[in-house]
Formats: structure tokens, C-alpha cells, sequence
């Protein structure tokens, strides 16, 4: 079953709005990764994190690694109209080695 | 080569038929997973690899589905007797080493869109 709960599941927002997500789980994460996918494309890798209390940018995006381990969030600045996709939580749980995926976070925005 | 490759782009198949879905990793990748994507939904996981061996088959939906990987590079994922609910994006990623041991990522292919009718 699902082991990631991302929200918020879909957002609508204007060009040049920040935008925030967030992943949270009640299992302990080794890595959080975020990525994005566009239609008919698979999931491309944005910002990956591996430490608790990490923050990491990716020239407007930036993640970080929650201090509990349990929880990461991906913040947007000044939205583009490129910006558009499905964007994805997805982490290692502590001892095992599947990638876990959290349901998406649709973005549209508006001219 | 440069990134994961899938084959075929689209397989559209009759209900009850066999098909075949192949994944070639990025070159040294030891790390393959096979993951499914029903339309507007998340990836759903179906099985890892590490080398040729595959320890976690737990993704696996029924026995109608298996897959290998032979030379610890190329991976295919058979689905047999082919029904409805198989129609799917089958994405497959592969990373350079286990990903339990931190320290590096997973780079995904486009996909195959199949779909039986």
C-alpha cells in the first residue's frame, strides 16, 4: 500500500506565484528524492537528499530533508509556465531498497 | 548508453495475449526497478533488481507477471494472458548501486504505454 502522503494533491496557481508541497510518512527515510514528470515522459530527477535537516536548492527549487526523517517538503519561487507537471515525492524507507512514491502534486498554472 | 532505455514506446495487445516489455539501464547501473503507472495515478512498485538476482518481487500484481534481467544489464518484464487492467505505463529506472546505501539516485526511462483491448 501507500507509504507516502504528498499534498496537496493538485494546485492551480498564477505565473510567478511560489508554490510549496510537502511529503510525510510514519516510517524513517534514508534519501528523499523529488522529481517531476511531463505527459508521455517518465519522472525526471529534481533535487535529491540524503541527511536529515538538509536544504538544498536547484536554481528555483528547493527541498528539504525533514529533521525527523519522517517528512520533506519542495518549494517553487516565481512559477513559469514550464513549471507545469506532476510532481513526485518518492524516498527510501530505513532498510530496505525500493523507491516509494508519493500519489503526485498536479500543477497548472495560469497566464 | 545515455539514459534507460524502454522498448516498445506503445504496445497496444488483444486481451489473452503474451507481451514482453524491455528495459536497457543506463551503462554500469548494477540497480533496476520496474514500476507501474495507471493513468493519473502514482508509480506503483513491482520489482527490484541487483545484478541478475531479484530480491524484492513484492510489487508483483499476480503470476501472470514476471520479469528478469540477464548479464546484469538488459531487463524484461513478461505479462502473460494479458488482461484490461494490465493497461499501463510500465516505467523502468536504474541506479548505480543499491539504493539502501544512500548517495545516489534513480534515472527512469519514458516508458511503455500499453494497452489491451
Amino acid at each position: 500500500g501507500q507509504q507516502l502522503n504528498q499534498s496537496p494533491q493538485s494546485m492551480f496557481i498564477q505565473e510567478g506565484e511560489d508554490v510549496s508541497m510537502n511529503c510525510t510518512s510514519s516510517s524513517i527515510f534514508n534519501t528523499w528524492l523529488w522529481y517531476k514528470q511531463d505527459p508521455g515522459e517518465g519522472p525526471v530527477l529534481l533535487i535529491a537528499l540524503y541527511k536529515a535537516g538538509e536544504l538544498t536548492s536547484n536554481g528555483r527549487l528547493t527541498a528539504q530533508f525533514g529533521i525527523t526523517r519522517k517528512d520533506s517538503f519542495l518549494n517553487i519561487s516565481a512559477s513559469i509556465p514550464s513549471d507545469v507537471g506532476i510532481y513526485f515525492c518518492a524516498g527510501i524507507i530505513q532498510g530496505a531498497q525500493k523507491l516509494v512514491f508519493g500519489q503526485g502534486t498536479r500543477l497548472t498554472i495560469n497566464p | 548508453g545515455a539514459g534507460v532505455s524502454q522498448s516498445p514506446s506503445n504496445k497496444v495487445t488483444e486481451k489473452g495475449k503474451d507481451v514482453e516489455l524491455r528495459c536497457d539501464p543506463i551503462s554500469g547501473h548494477t540497480a533496476l526497478y520496474w514500476y507501474r503507472q495507471s493513468l493519473g495515478q502514482g508509480l506503483e512498485f513491482l520489482i527490484y533488481f541487483q545484478g541478475n538476482s531479484a530480491p524484492d518481487k513484492s510489487g508483483l500484481p499476480s503470476d501472470r507477471f514476471s520479469a528478469e534481467r540477464t548479464g546484469g544489464s538488459v531487463s524484461t518484464l513478461t505479462i502473460q494472458r494479458t488482461q484490461q487492467e494490465d493497461s499501463a505505463v510500465y516505467l523502468c529506472a536504474s541506479s548505480s548501486k543499491t539504493l539502501s546505501l544512500g548517495y545516489t539516485e534513480a534515472f527512469f526511462g519514458q516508458g511503455t504505454r500499453l494497452t489491451v483491448v
